[in-house]
């Protein structure tokens, strides 16, 4: 299995509040990714990074911020959680792009009251 | 834009064999994947395919026929341990990246 853990695993906070969920990989892979995942809508792609510092966003990134100062790390930062932010996060790595699969996390799941 | 679609819910006998159907419209088409979704847990990847025909893998096999943007997933000699949701996920290159299209998933329930 690839190396690769998130945390926390699982979050309750309350709406407004400002929250980062982190994922560390071991596999030196260039490309990380962080999806939501919520019933009817499958995985869709908040934000990806393609190296250090360079980042980019995905289909539903408002509402979310990106960092990745080293390789093996990629922040996830809610800066003011809402409600419709409750969800089950994954992260996932991969050696490069297209047809190159993607390796998953553990996924975090958020609940924002 | 991007559109794929794949039954939202299937059940099947152990032992038998059953086929998870996925269609999909998209710009800048570059390849499927399959991946399996257990309950509670991360997706793992079960297959790739770019051109045209089957691939096979153990039980496993993966067809896709890019002129009619349409794939499916045949899984044979079904066992307990294979209900879990099957996701269909295409590579999309637009701009200059490559970024992958998850379908809602088939949530596959294997009866005795």
């Amino acid at each position: 299995d690839a190396g690769i853990t998130q945390s926390p695993r699982h979050k309750v906070t309350e709406t407004g509040t400002p929250v980062t969920l982190r994922c560390h990989q071991t596999e030196n892979h260039r490309y990380m990714y962080w999806y939501r995942q919520d019933p009817g809508h499958g995985l869709r792609l908040i934000h990806y990074s393609y190296g250090v510092k360079d980042t980019d966003k995905g289909e539903v990134s408002d509402g979310y911020s990106v960092s990745r100062s080293k390789t093996e790390d990629f922040l996830l930062t809610l800066e003011s959680a809402t409600s419709s932010q409750t969800s089950v996060y994954f992260c996932a790595i991969s050696e490069s792009e297209g047809n190159n699969e993607q390796f998953f996390g553990p996924g975090t799941r958020l609940t924002v009251l | 834009g991007q559109n794929i679609d794949q039954p939202t819910e299937m059940t099947a006998t152990e032992g038998a064999i059953v086929q998870i159907n996925c269609t999909y419209q998209t710009s800048g088409f570059n390849g499927l994947f399959w991946y399996q979704q257990h309950a509670g847990e991360a997706p793992t990847f079960l297959s790739y395919n770019v051109l045209d025909g089957l691939e096979e893998k153990g039980r496993f096999s993966s067809f896709l026929s890019r002129s009619k943007g349409y794939s499916y997933l045949l899984l044979k000699e079904l066992q307990m341990k294979d209900s879990a949701s099957y996701l269909c996920a295409v590579t999309h290159h637009g701009d200059s990246s490559y970024k992958l299209i998850f379908g809602s998933g088939t949530r596959l329930l294997v009866r005795p």
